[in-house]
């Protein structure tokens, strides 16, 4: 079975500063996704960003970007000049390629922005 | 982009009733519909896969009879939480797939007094 791990229950950063948030996941599987999933206090699941295993390129989306390493099945995200706005819980995911592709969350990074 | 839209916000009832809770895609067919639970502070848990037109797929622990999902049309899937206990106050959320991504509902905070 899939399992996703975040190893860091809170984080805190400054306002505009950059912060990093950590993944790992464990899988047989050569094609999957993985995703940034942020929940703020209103608990909508909101999607901030996917990778596809089989690309290289790391995804970007804005001020979010991953740092994907299959090998060592590391998914980080990095969230630049961050904003009051980011502060949330962030849920690091897995889906299979194929399949029913049900998400597997990891536990959740309580993000808290400093201004 | 794609919505999916979930009723009601929030309930509140008296042990021993059942409750239902809808989801519903508004823009596109969802032949896959999923359910989750979250626990305060706690991360999202998976109860079952919701299949349109065949019975739902659950996961290891979650009483199929406890849970009754039945996803009758493309865009429509329905939880109920029957004879209710408090242990079952939960924030229930749904989610449907269009191409790789999933998109959730708002979610809907069960109360069992």
């Amino acid at each position: 079975a899939q399992t996703v791990t975040q190893s860091q229950p809170e984080m805190s950063v400054q306002e505009a500063e950059t912060v990093t948030l950590s993944c790992t996941y464990d899988t047989s599987e050569s094609d999957y996704y993985l995703f940034w999933y942020k929940q703020p206090p209103s608990r909508q699941m909101i999607l901030v960003i996917r990778q596809e295993a089989y690309k290289q390129q790391n995804a970007t989306e804005n001020r979010f970007s991953v740092n994907f390493q299959k090998a060592a099945k590391s998914f980080s995200l990095k969230i630049s000049d961050s904003q009051l706005g980011d502060a949330a819980m962030y849920f690091c995911a897995y889906s299979t390629f194929q399949g029913a592709q049900k998400l597997v969350f990891g536990q959740g990074t309580r993000l808290t922005i400093n201004p | 982009g794609a919505v999916v839209s979930q009723h009601p916000s929030w309930v509140i009832c008296k042990s021993g009733t059942s409750v239902k809770i809808e989801c519903r895609s508004l823009d596109f067919q969802a032949t896959t519909m999923f359910w989750y639970r979250q626990f305060p502070k706690q991360s999202l848990m998976l109860m079952a896969t919701s299949n349109e037109g065949s019975k739902a797929t659950y996961e290891q622990g979650v009483e199929k009879d406890k849970f009754l999902i039945n996803h009758a049309s493309l865009t429509l899937s329905t939880l109920t939480v029957t004879s209710a206990h408090p242990e079952d106050s939960s924030f229930y959320i749904c989610s449907a797939r269009r191409g790789g991504k999933l998109f959730f509902g708002s979610g809907t905070q069960l109360s069992v007094l």
